[in-house]
């Protein structure tokens, strides 16, 4: 079976502009989890989406936002980008939004996004 | 508030010695416990979790961890380390009551001499 996908692998934005990122979920999973992570910390939680609803918000400003699609894929969008969210975005999927109910996270390989 | 302490960011041991990587949480309800696995250039991959069941969980690779509420610690170990074993390690705290997201420690970067 596949495993979570996310696209692009790598991309490069300058300061301003905007940007989208997927990511494609297990199939069966139907709950999505985007996370940032800035080189050399761990990585910080930014939504959690279920059944095309959003169920968690981190400390992130209003120009990240996020929606699920009924296929259950997800879409990451941040606004007027900032040198400060060059990072690497991870995607998660899972059966349901719990962690500690053997619903563990699932991650994909990332996007690499360089902001300039 | 939730939150895990990962003492040392960079650990180094030689190839056959024990791997001891730490952590201490922070939780007021009681937690969820994880250790994840980051290879360079890829995602993390779940090495084991605690959810109040048995307190000396066992997880993938030979990898195990001990949760201990008395020193709010879930410290990683593993009997011989392995070449492969080197990669970025992650302690992650989650809850009942805050299920849709894990807080993750700053990692725990895992070096094999030969």
């Amino acid at each position: 079976d596949a495993g979570v996908t996310q696209s692009p692998t790598h991309l490069i934005k300058t300061r301003g502009q905007h940007v989208t990122l997927r990511c494609s979920p297990i199939s069966g999973h139907k709950s999505v989890s985007w996370y940032q992570q800035v080189l050399g910390q761990g990585p910080q939680f930014i939504f959690q989406y279920y059944e095309k609803e959003e169920r968690g918000r981190g400390n992130f400003p209003d120009r990240f936002s996020a929606r699920q699609f009924p296929n259950y894929s997800s879409e990451l969008n941040v606004n007027a980008l900032l040198l400060g969210d060059s990072a690497l975005y991870l995607c998660a999927s899972s059966e349901r939004p719990g962690q500690g109910n053997g619903s563990p996270l699932h991650f994909g390989n990332g996007t690499r996004l360089t902001v300039t | 508030a939730q939150s895990v302490t990962q003492l040392g960011s960079h650990v180094s041991v030689s190839e056959g010695a024990l791997v001891l990587l730490r952590c201490n949480y922070s939780s007021s309800v009681p937690p969820y416990l994880f250790w994840y696995v980051q290879y360079p250039n890829q995602g993390l991959q779940l090495l084991l979790k605690y959810t109040s069941a048995a307190t000396l969980v066992k997880g993938i690779n030979g990898f195990e961890a001990e949760f201990k509420k008395s020193e709010t610690s879930f410290h990683l170990t593993k009997p011989s380390a392995h070449m492969s074993d080197a990669a970025e390690y992650f302690c992650a705290v989650s809850s009942y009551s805050s299920a849709s997201k894990i807080i993750f420690g700053s990692g725990t970067r895992l070096s094999i001499r030969p």
